[in-house]
């Protein structure tokens, strides 16, 4: 079956680094990306992994490990606007659909 | 550029109307992917088209949800007779060809249903 977890809610602090841990089994793997989402908004990219490591991207980076299905997105130097749900999602075969995971709730407090 | 667009932005039915929504995906994006969220559940895959032809429909849910896409441009999903268990946000996708680029998303139209 398909199953992705993640933590439902996190509370961090402005200027803080937060970590939202992602783990999946699903059929097949052809790629994990993450994405944000501010209530009522649409789902926004922010990373994709294929490939074992880390990923950079400005604040925001990102991990993969295949062998343990797991995944996590760091966040650095948090904003307030950062506070959204950061949503996991497994591609599991070559140009299907995305599995998405529950979300996580960040909350940037000052 | 503009984004992909979903009209409308809520519909507020009664149980056993009809409602249909609609999703524009970015010019040139052959894949158009329908996704939908209910209430406190994970975002769920609906079915994706590649151009105008149903390249996957698994996840559509039974026979009362019918998706077109004639000519390949914009993208219907009829819901007919409405339940209530079919209340919340749809989701609409798209991503250039080949498919392996990421998805991009439209704000998502919220269902009613009453």
């Amino acid at each position: 079956g398909q199953n992705i977890d993640q933590p439902t809610e996190m509370t961090a602090t402005e200027g803080a680094i937060v970590q939202i841990n992602c783990t999946y089994q699903t059929s097949g793997f052809n790629g994990l990306f993450w994405y944000q989402q501010h209530a009522g908004e649409a789902p926004t990219f922010l990373s994709y992994n294929v490939l074992d490591g880390l990923e950079e991207k400005g604040r925001f980076s990102s991990f993969l490990s295949r062998s343990k299905g797991y995944s996590y997105l760091l966040l650095k130097e948090l904003q307030m606007k950062d506070s959204a749900s950061y949503l996991c999602a497994v591609r599991d075969n070559y140009g299907q659909n995305f599995v998405f995971g529950p979300g996580t709730r960040l909350s940037v407090l000052p | 550029e503009a984004g992909v667009t979903q009209f409308p932005s809520h519909s507020v039915i009664e149980k056993g109307q009809t409602v249909t929504l609609r999703c524009d995906p970015i010019s040139g994006h052959d894949n158009l992917y329908w996704y939908r969220r209910v209430m406190g559940k994970e975002i769920k895959f609906l079915l994706h088209f590649v151009k105008e032809s149903k390249q996957d429909e698994s996840g559509m849910p039974n026979n009362r949800f019918l998706a077109e896409r004639t000519g390949g441009t914009y993208s219907t999903l009829k819901v007919q007779p409405a339940e209530l268990e079919d209340s919340g946000v749809y989701f609409c996708a798209s991503s250039q060809n080949p498919s392996y680029n990421e998805q991009f998303f439209g704000p998502g139209t919220r269902l009613t249903v009453l």
